[in-house]
């Protein structure tokens, strides 16, 4: 079974917003990256959080982790038309796994 | 520097047909990684690799095999293509295991 589930599925949120998605997994991680992935693209890393690490910021991307939770989310502010993609997250243990990703559409 | 390159892009096969995908990349990277990509599941790990001529299985490794003879190349093999495979496959490499993955741009087959 898929070992990072994200939340919600799909999100359309007008430009200027602040869109936020959330990542829950199962097992013990090293660390916990997010991805995005442009319509017939291949996916962009984006950011690494490491598993004593609770919050790391990249320009509008601010990413938190909650090892007690087992859940990360991914904060956009000031979201612009060209954010939208399907933004995925993916987790690094004893094996690689990815997220089923949340579909995220910016409306300018 | 041209990153991570797949070939072919889109490819359609009969079942039972083999192929070939061939992934290449050019940052003298240790690890690649072998995914498919299907609508609603995210992307599932096929086979990996940690160094040249060594391989191991992912997630989804049946009715796949893989080589890697160059530190260069990955190659990604489907001995009788079935219908089941019918998916998006990228390639991916890393220069440290677990870490940050460059991805390619993908190889769309259609098995009829």
């Amino acid at each position: 079974s898929q070992q990072g589930e994200e939340d919600p599925q799909a999100l359309s949120i007008q430009e200027g917003e602040n869109a936020t998605m959330n990542c829950s997994y199962k097992t013990s991680i090293n660390n916990l990256q997010w991805y995005r992935q442009n319509s017939g693209r291949g996916l962009v890393h984006l950011i690494l959080i490491r598993s004593n690490e609770r919050e790391k910021h990249s320009g509008r991307l601010r990413v938190t982790l909650d090892t007690s939770k087992k859940s990360s989310s991914l904060l956009i502010t000031a979201s612009r038309a060209a954010d939208t993609a399907s933004y995925f997250c993916a987790t690094s243990g004893n094996q690689f796994y990815f997220g089923t990703g949340t579909s995220l559409t910016v409306i300018p | 520097n041209a990153g991570v390159t797949q070939t072919p892009k889109f490819r359609v096969l009969k079942t039972g047909q083999s192929m070939t995908l061939l992934c290449a990349q050019d940052m003298n990277h240790e690890y690649m990684y072998w995914y498919r990509q299907d609508p609603g599941m995210g992307l599932r790990l096929i086979h990996y690799s940690v160094g040249e001529g060594t391989t191991a299985k992912g997630e989804v490794p049946d009715g796949y095999n893989v080589s890697r003879l160059k530190k260069q190349n990955f190659l990604l093999g489907l001995e009788s293509a079935a219908p089941s495979q019918t998916s998006v496959y990228f390639c991916a490499s890393s220069y440290v295991v677990g870490e940050t993955q460059y991805f390619g741009p993908g190889t769309r087959l259609l098995v009829l």
